[in-house]
């Protein structure tokens, strides 16, 4: 079974523009999640879907960051204008159902410069 | 104020020691979990739980809800342990650990 699958898997911007991320969870899981994680730190969720809604986006940027799941399958995560101290990990997760053990993709490691 | 509290937050261990991480959290949940991730690579999860214990090989994990605390531990521990070790709870989201960065000398 194929696990989460993230792309690209590094980025490197300059400040001000534009940058997307994708994620296909694994097939039928219903929830998604989008997290960021600083070196150190652990994942902070940025907003989680229950099939295609967005069922807590409360801690995303929204003057900035924008998401989407269309179908209810693969997501995007998108950031305009990113700013320095977006450079981060984002991470995407899936599970079958929300509170349900998470299977993790690999990342998208984001630099703005 | 953090929700779910690790310690230690950096732990040194020799080949073969027990090793035991503790969580500790503050919110009402429906389930544990414990997680792992290697430096530079992805997140994956060892356990979920909601009472007592389980175990996979070498690793254990047990959860008192009434104290609300958690313990994972790792017999014979090896260098292939050395990693982040992250708690994180689910009441009515998730909450994360700043997580416990494990290193086994061989």
């Amino acid at each position: 079974e194929a696990g989460v699958v993230q792309s690209p898997r590094y980025k490197i911007i300059e400040k001000k523009q534009p940058v997307a991320f994708w994620c296909n969870p694994i097939s039928g899981h219903n929830t998604l999640y989008w997290y960021l994680q600083n070196l150190g730190q652990g994942p902070e969720l940025l907003i989680r879907y229950e099939n295609e809604e967005a069922v807590d986006d409360s801690q995303l940027p929204k003057d900035r960051f924008s998401a989407e799941r269309l179908k209810g399958v693969d997501s995007t995560l998108k950031i305009q204008p990113a700013e320095l101290g977006d450079s981060a990990v984002y991470l995407c997760a899936s599970s079958p159902y929300v509170g349900y053990e998470q299977y993790f993709g690999p990342g998208t490691r984001l630099t703005v410069t | 104020k953090n929700e779910v509290e690790q310690s230690p937050q950096n732990l040194t261990a020799q080949e073969g020691e027990f090793i035991t991480i503790n969580c500790s959290y503050s919110v009402g949940i429906s389930a544990l979990h414990w997680l792992q991730q290697h430096p530079g690579g992805g997140i994956v999860s060892l356990f979920m739980l909601s009472s007592g214990k389980k175990k996979h090989g070498r690793l254990i994990a047990t959860i008192n809800i009434q104290e609300k605390h958690s313990s994972l531990h790792i017999t014979a521990s090896h260098p292939r342990d050395s990693a982040v070790y992250i708690c994180a709870v689910y009441g009515n989201q998730f909450y994360f650990g700043t997580g416990t960065s494990l290193t086994v000398i061989p």
